[in-house]
C-alpha cells in the first residue's frame, strides 16, 4: 500500500527556521516526482514545487523560488521542505504528495500544519 | 503565474448534474491534455478524481467525468449525492514541470 506520512503539526516564531518531512512507503521512493502543496487557511490549493528523489532535480514554482528549499533523503525514503526563516504569513497547512507520470498526484500524504506567530 | 479560474460555488440538488469549469490559457490547460480534478471534503486531504483531462483514477464513480474545449476545462458530476458536497480544484501542468491549481469550488447538494 504506497503511503505518504508526513511529520506532526509545528508551532514557531517568526524569523526561526524548520523543516518537515514526508516519508513514502509501498513504492519505489526513487522512481516518482513529489510534490508540495500550501493550502492557507480557508483558502486553496498552491504548488510549490516538485523534486525526483532519484537524482534530487528541483523544480520551483516561481512564486516559491527562494522561500523554501525542497530536498530529499532516498537512503530513508524521505522529501523535506524547509524554511530559513518563518513568517507569519507561512502559516498553513502543507502537503506532500506523490506524482504519477508528472502529470497528476495519485497520493496525498495528510498534511503537516504549520503555525507561526509573530 | 495566476491560478486557474473556477466558479466559487455550484449547487445542485440530489440527482442532478453540475458542472465545474476551468479557465486558464494557451500555455496551460489550452496547451496541455494534462487537467487533472481533485476532490477535498472538509479537513482532509485531497483526492484525485479526474486526471488527463477525461480519465478517472480506479475506484472513481463513473459519475465523474472531465472534458475539455480550447483553455476552458471541465468536470461534470452527475446523479448527485450528499457525499459530493466538497471543495473541488482542478490543475494544469504548464511548462518546465511547472503546475498551477485553480481557484476552486465549492460544490452544495441541496
Amino acid at each position: 500500500e504506497v503511503q505518504l506520512v508526513q511529520s506532526g503539526a509545528e508551532v514557531k516564531k517568526s524569523g526561526e527556521s524548520l523543516k518537515i518531512s514526508c516519508q513514502g512507503s509501498g513504492y519505489s521512493f526513487t522512481t516518482y516526482w513529489i510534490g508540495w502543496v500550501r493550502q492557507l487557511p480557508g483558502k486553496g490549493l498552491e504548488w510549490m514545487g516538485i523534486i525526483y528523489p532519484d537524482d534530487s532535480d528541483v523544480r520551483y514554482s516561481p512564486s516559491f523560488q527562494g522561500q523554501v528549499t525542497i530536498s530529499a533523503d532516498e537512503s530513508i525514503s524521505t522529501a523535506y521542505l524547509q524554511w530559513g526563516s518563518l513568517k507569519a504569513s507561512d502559516t498553513a497547512m502543507y502537503y506532500c504528495a506523490r506524482m504519477a507520470g508528472t502529470t497528476m498526484i495519485d497520493y496525498w500524504g495528510q498534511g503537516t500544519l504549520v503555525t507561526v506567530s509573530s | 503565474q495566476s491560478a486557474l479560474t473556477q466558479p466559487a460555488s455550484v449547487s445542485g440538488s440530489p440527482g442532478q448534474s453540475i458542472t465545474i469549469s476551468c479557465t486558464g490559457s494557451s500555455s496551460d490547460v489550452g496547451g496541455y491534455n494534462y487537467v487533472s480534478w481533485y476532490r477535498q471534503h472538509p479537513d482532509k486531504a485531497p483526492q484525485l478524481v479526474i486526471y488527463d483531462v477525461t480519465k478517472r483514477p480506479s475506484g472513481i464513480s463513473d459519475r465523474f467525468s472531465g472534458s475539455k474545449s480550447g483553455n476552458t476545462a471541465s468536470l461534470t458530476i452527475s446523479g448527485l449525492q450528499a457525499e459530493d458536497e466538497a471543495d473541488y480544484y482542478c490543475s494544469s501542468y504548464t511548462d518546465n514541470y511547472s503546475y498551477v491549481f485553480g481557484t476552486g469550488t465549492k460544490v452544495t447538494v441541496l
